[in-house]
């Protein structure tokens, strides 16, 4: 069946530093995907989407690009803030209707000033 | 997008006893879904509630122990039965947006419930 993908953590960065979590999925057909961040304390928010190849999803100075022929959607941002400390979870949505997400199992950034 | 209320936020409950988690959305939406985030884990799913049907509930996860109820596109509950320390988790609801594109849409979720059995 569908599956994602995460990079182990926790991953620790000083602040400014760049910042790579990896994400690679398996799935039939052409999935939807998404990341997710849980701040402590708080449920999921979406961060980013992107619904097919090529598409480069963006916000607050994060980016992920589907890449089909990788099956990947790595998430990255420049320089990294004390206040982007979180879990951060890929997701995919596959394309049969009524579908819940399917989640990677998270990785936890830690950003230190 | 939804905005999605939970409650309670929190609870600490004793063994045995059952705790229902309600869950309001501020739009209709047709599809919701229940998850548990253990300590620590990611999410799992454990039912998938849509309004005017039976909740489709995932392998290891059964309706004794978490009934669910759907009496309208807006509300849903799941109650976590004859509980026990395992059971605790953070439980979250979570909604698919309606409109074009279906599986494309995100889901939105709740703060979620976090339960403590003793």
């Amino acid at each position: 069946g569908d599956s994602v993908t995460q990079m182990e953590g926790p991953v620790t960065l000083s602040e400014e530093a760049f910042l790579t979590i990896n994400c690679t999925y398996t799935a039939t057909g052409y999935p939807s995907l998404f990341w997710y961040v849980q701040y402590p304390g708080e449920g999921l928010q979406l961060l980013l989407k992107a619904t097919k190849a090529d598409d480069k999803g963006s916000n607050k100075g994060f980016e992920a690009t589907y890449r089909k022929e990788t099956t990947s959607f790595h998430l990255e941002k420049g320089s990294v803030q004390v206040s982007d400390s979180a879990v951060y979870f890929c997701a995919l949505s596959s394309n049969q209707a009524g579908t819940a997400l399917i989640f990677g199992k998270g990785t936890t950034l830690s950003v230190s000033s | 997008s939804a905005v999605i209320s939970q409650k309670p936020s929190r609870d600490i409950c004793q063994r045995g006893t059952s705790l229902t988690i309600q869950c309001q959305v501020d739009s209709q939406v047709t599809m919701m879904f229940w998850y548990r985030q253990q300590p620590g884990q990611s999410l799992t799913l454990i039912a998938t509630a849509n309004q005017g049907s039976e909740a489709t509930y995932e392998s290891g996860f059964v309706i004794d122990k978490f009934p669910i109820s759907r009496p309208n596109l807006t509300f849903s509950t799941l109650t976590v039965s004859n509980m026990s320390p395992e059971d605790s988790s953070i439980y979250l609801c979570s909604v698919r947006d309606r409109g074009v594109g279906g599986s494309n849409q995100p889901q939105h979720f709740g703060d979620g419930t976090r339960l403590s059995i003793l």
